[in-house]
């Protein structure tokens, strides 16, 4: 079976904070990609990232970073310098051949301004 | 058009009556998903489509969820006899035939169902 598990369920930081959402996935393929989507209050799901099961180069975009680690079966997402305009809701999710998606619970953030 | 398509962006239904949700997927995404969200909850799977392969339905919660795909386009999500635990975000997501995991996923902005 999969799981995904987003383990902070809202996290509030004051603007220009950095901030670090965790990701922890359970599967017992050997393929698999994860993905990182952000919703907005608008309500639309926004690709942000994908990884597959082989690439553990850690990746930046931005202010965005992620650190994935297989050894700990974790995909982290870190916003530097947060911004009002990220508070949304950030969702870790994990497919392997042949499934549909499976995502985690989903974090709030909330960035203060 | 260039996104994922759905209508009614809104929906307020009286208990017991029947709605249809609709999904216009991106042209030429032969994989067509349904996932419902639940208030503060997390995405939950629903029916996936797949060309002309029998649809997986293995996450539709009851026999009163049905869906349907015509010409592998256009998809219509319907739900018989709403219940209030109905109510919830239903999102529709798409993606091409080709490689699918090393693409993202497309999904619409939702059908927003509110069940009185």
């Amino acid at each position: 079976a999969q799981k995904v598990t987003q383990a902070q369920t809202e996290i509030s930081v004051v603007e220009k904070e950095d901030v670090t959402l965790d990701c922890v996935y359970e599967t017992r393929d050997t393929t698999y990609y994860l993905f990182w989507y952000k919703q907005p209050p608008s309500g639309e799901l926004v690709f942000l990232i994908r990884r597959n099961s082989f690439d553990e180069q850690n990746e930046i975009s931005g202010r965005y970073s992620w650190n994935f680690q297989k050894s700990t079966s974790s995909f982290n997402f870190t916003i530097t310098a947060s911004q009002v305009v990220d508070s949304a809701v950030y969702f870790c999710a994990l497919i392997n051949y042949g499934q549909n998606f499976v995502f985690g619970p989903g974090t709030r953030l909330s960035v203060l301004p | 058009g260039a996104g994922v398509s759905q209508s009614p962006s809104n929906k307020v239904t009286e208990k017991g009556k029947d709605v249809e949700l609709r999904c216009d997927p991106i042209s030429g995404h032969t994989a067509l998903y349904w996932y419902r969200q639940s208030l503060g909850q997390g995405l939950e799977f629903l029916i996936y489509f797949q060309g002309n392969s029998a649809p997986d339905k293995s996450g539709l919660p009851s026999d009163r969820f049905s869906a349907e795909r015509t010409g592998g386009s256009v998809s219509t999500l319907t739900i018989q006899r709403t219940q209030q635990e109905d109510s919830a975000v239903y999102l529709c997501a798409s993606r091409p035939a080709d490689s699918p995991l090393r693409n993202g996923y497309t999904f619409g902005s939702g059908t927003r169902l509110t069940v009185v």
